[in-house]
């Protein structure tokens, strides 16, 4: 069954404090891995999509790359701003619907606080 | 690009009552697709569009949900017979139409039933 875990749960950091979120997934056939960032309230913002392992990413101070089992997403010297929760979600390619749309799956998200 | 639009933002309804909410996507996109989010879980799948055919239903989206995208561009989602589990946020989102695009997310219709 295709899967996406992300861990930690939380993290709590202090501002300047760099750390990786982790992304593992269990797909057929990745089509596209995609991190969004969530503040509370609101819909996910799209950050990056990566496609193939080796890949990275980069905006400010986040830093997404991808191998063939995981995804890290990777804060520098974070600032209080960078609180929320980051989603990773993946399309695989083997698990077609019955229309032939390849789903899109989210996993349960990184609560993320920073702390001036 | 005016992203994702979502009405209304929030609503709270009384049991039993049947609520409407209305999405408007991003105006090149041919994929339109409907999610339920519920506190510390990530995105669940209700159904999707491609143009105006819904080509897939989510086994979550019960009997009492519908929705529809009649001419390819805005969609709206039908909860009939509100429950208070029916609470949540409902997030629309769009993408072009080939294996591997983003999909972009609105900002949510809250759902409150009491």
């Amino acid at each position: 069954e295709d899967q996406v875990t992300q861990s930690p749960e939380a993290l709590r950091l202090q501002e300047g404090e760099s750390s990786s979120l982790n992304c593992s997934y269990t797909v057929s056939g990745l089509r596209g891995l995609f991190w969004y960032r969530q503040d509370p309230g609101k819909g996910p913002e799209f950050l990056f999509t990566l496609y193939s392992a080796g890949e990275e990413k980069e905006k400010e101070r986040l830093k997404a790359t991808l191998t063939k089992k995981e995804s890290f997403l990777h804060i520098t010297a974070p600032k209080p701003e960078d609180s929320a929760t980051y989603l990773c979600a993946v399309q695989a390619g083997g698990a077609a619907t019955t229309s032939g749309t390849y789903k899109y799956i989210f996993g349960t998200g990184t609560r993320l606080k920073v702390l001036a | 690009d005016t992203g994702v639009s979502q009405d209304p933002r929030h609503k709270i309804t009384k049991r039993g009552q049947n609520v409407t909410f209305r999405c408007d996507p991003i105006s090149e996109h041919n994929r339109l697709y409907w999610y339920r989010q519920t506190l510390g879980q990530g995105p669940e799948f209700l159904t999707y569009f491609q143009n105006e055919a819904q080509l897939e239903k989510s086994r979550l989206l019960s009997d009492r949900f519908s929705a529809e995208r009649p001419k390819g561009s805005f969609s709206t989602l039908e909860i009939q017979r509100t429950e208070q589990g029916d609470s949540a946020m409902y997030l629309c989102a769009s993408s072009l139409g080939t294996a591997g695009n983003t999909i972009y997310f609105g900002e949510g219709s809250w759902l409150t039933v009491v």
